[in-house]
């Protein structure tokens, strides 16, 4: 079980818009401390997406987005395109646990 | 270019060692803690260890303490981690990460990753 909890999937067509939400609680997001996302294609290492909740890395197009409020934060991605497919993590700090930790992952799917 | 390249990974019977290297390059080392994430076959990431620039601080999963030992030798401009000890669940591909920010020593995002290194414990 992870510290922070996203959905293992979530999908959506060309196009579209879709959210990806990290659930975690008053010793970590709740804290304050910030969530960042990362993208990960499969075979290959983790590429950050958004870092301190809302700022994109140079690269990284606006499609992108990050949004946080108490315990949770969200990842929203529009006009989705064939090569978001990946699978996406958020990150923050807990400090009961005094350990970065991250979320369990979301696949996502484009139809 | 800023560049992470780890080493070090292989086949370990349990209970063995290894000791995994990240050599750095295009920044300027000393000023950046640095972290390593494993990703476990088939799983998501999990945060393993961490150190400060200085090399004086230093902070581990609960998993592994006791058993990993991160270290930095900024002559060389290269990240360690000593692995002893070695259980089945620690099979994973190990990342050695860049935060996108000097100071922050865990809470920050990483903007720089290696491809990883390969460690499996198996008889």
């Amino acid at each position: 079980q992870s510290v922070l909890t996203q959905p293992p999937s979530v999908s959506g067509a060309p196009g579209q818009r879709v959210t990806i939400s990290c659930t975690g609680s008053s010793s970590n997001i709740g804290a304050g401390y910030d969530v960042h996302w990362y993208q990960q294609l499969p075979g290959t290492a983790p590429k950050l997406l958004i870092y301190d909740n809302t700022n994109r890395p140079s690269g990284v197009p606006d499609r992108f987005s990050g949004s946080k409020s108490g315990t949770s934060a969200s990842l929203a991605i529009t006009g989705l395109q064939g090569e978001d497919e990946a699978d996406y993590y958020c990150q923050s700090y807990d400090s009961s646990l005094s350990a970065m930790v991250f979320g369990g992952g979301t696949k996502l799917t484009v139809l | 270019e800023v560049q992470l390249v780890e080493s070090g990974g292989g086949l370990v019977q349990p209970g063995g060692s290894l000791r995994l290297s990240c050599a750095a390059s295009g920044f300027t080392f000393s000023s950046y803690a640095m972290s390593w994430v494993r990703q476990a076959p088939g799983r998501g990431l999990e945060w393993v260890s961490s150190i400060s620039g200085s090399g004086g601080g230093t902070y581990y999963a609960d998993s592994v303490k006791g058993r990993f030992t991160i270290s930095r030798d900024s002559s060389k401009n290269t990240l360690y981690l000593q692995m002893n000890s070695l259980r089945a669940e620690d099979t994973a591909v190990y990342y050695c990460a860049k935060p996108e920010k000097t100071g922050a020593i865990r809470t920050p995002g990483m903007d720089v990753w290696g491809k990883g290194t390969t460690v499996t414990v198996s008889s």
